[in-house]
């Protein structure tokens, strides 16, 4: 069966430090990979999403940026984080587009 | 104007109520539509997919009218069980756009 991964679940850093976030997807070859975050109080926002290794989708511009090096490897990136990038993260799998969205268990950040 | 509007509620509703949630889409080429549901602080899972001609599982039963842009989910006989966040959730070429969400709370 298909399972993904995500880390770390929480994090609090520094306003100005880089950021890692890390998925990764078991038991399917080729899906399609997202980035949502998910603020207080609001809904899911697409970040990112990739339908192969290397091509990424930006859907908002920010200071964030996405990378697949993997086929089963989703990684989000900040080189210097705002407090505006607190949230809940959330990355996501598909066999297909449109298709169910499998999420991992989310990323909570914290920006101080 | 957002992709996707639902009521954020809350709605505070007993055991066994019935209740019913509404979600408008702006874009008229949405291809497909979903319900999701998302416990405090955790991730969401879908709950159901909404077909044209309305489609029942169990208790929940969704809606769907194209002309007026318009979802929505009837869940019968309340459980304290349901007590959640659902999210309604349209396809607009192959991505997956969120509502903000509408929150239920079933009281004893």
């Amino acid at each position: 069966s298909q399972t993904i991964h995500q880390w770390p679940a929480t994090l609090v850093q520094p306003v100005g430090s880089p950021l890692s976030l890390e998925c990764t997807v078991e038991g399917t070859s080729n899906p399609n990979l997202y980035w949502y975050r998910q603020a207080a109080g609001r809904g899911l926002q697409l970040l990112f999403y990739s339908v192969g290794i290397g091509q990424i989708s930006s859907e908002v511009p920010q200071n964030l940026s996405a990378s697949r090096p993997q086929d089963r490897q989703f990684i989000l990136s900040s080189k210097k984080l705002l407090l505006s990038d607190s949230g809940f993260y959330l990355c996501a799998w598909s066999a297909h587009s449109p298709g169910e969205l499998f999420f991992g268990e989310g990323s909570r950040l914290t920006v101080l | 104007r957002k992709e996707v509007e639902q009521d954020p509620g809350p709605f505070n509703v007993p055991e066994g109520a019935t209740v019913a949630f509404n979600c408008t889409y702006s874009n008229s080429a949405s291809q497909s539509f979903f319900w999701y549901r998302q416990d405090c602080r955790k991730e969401p899972k879908l709950l159901m997919s909404v077909y044209s001609s309305g489609n029942e599982d169990g208790r929940f039963t969704a809606q769907l009218n194209r002309a007026s842009q318009y979802i929505s989910l009837l869940i019968r006989d309340s459980k304290l069980s349901d007590s959640a966040t659902y999210l309604c959730v349209v396809s607009n070429t192959g991505k997956l756009i969120f509502g903000q969400g509408t929150t239920l709370q079933v009281k004893p």
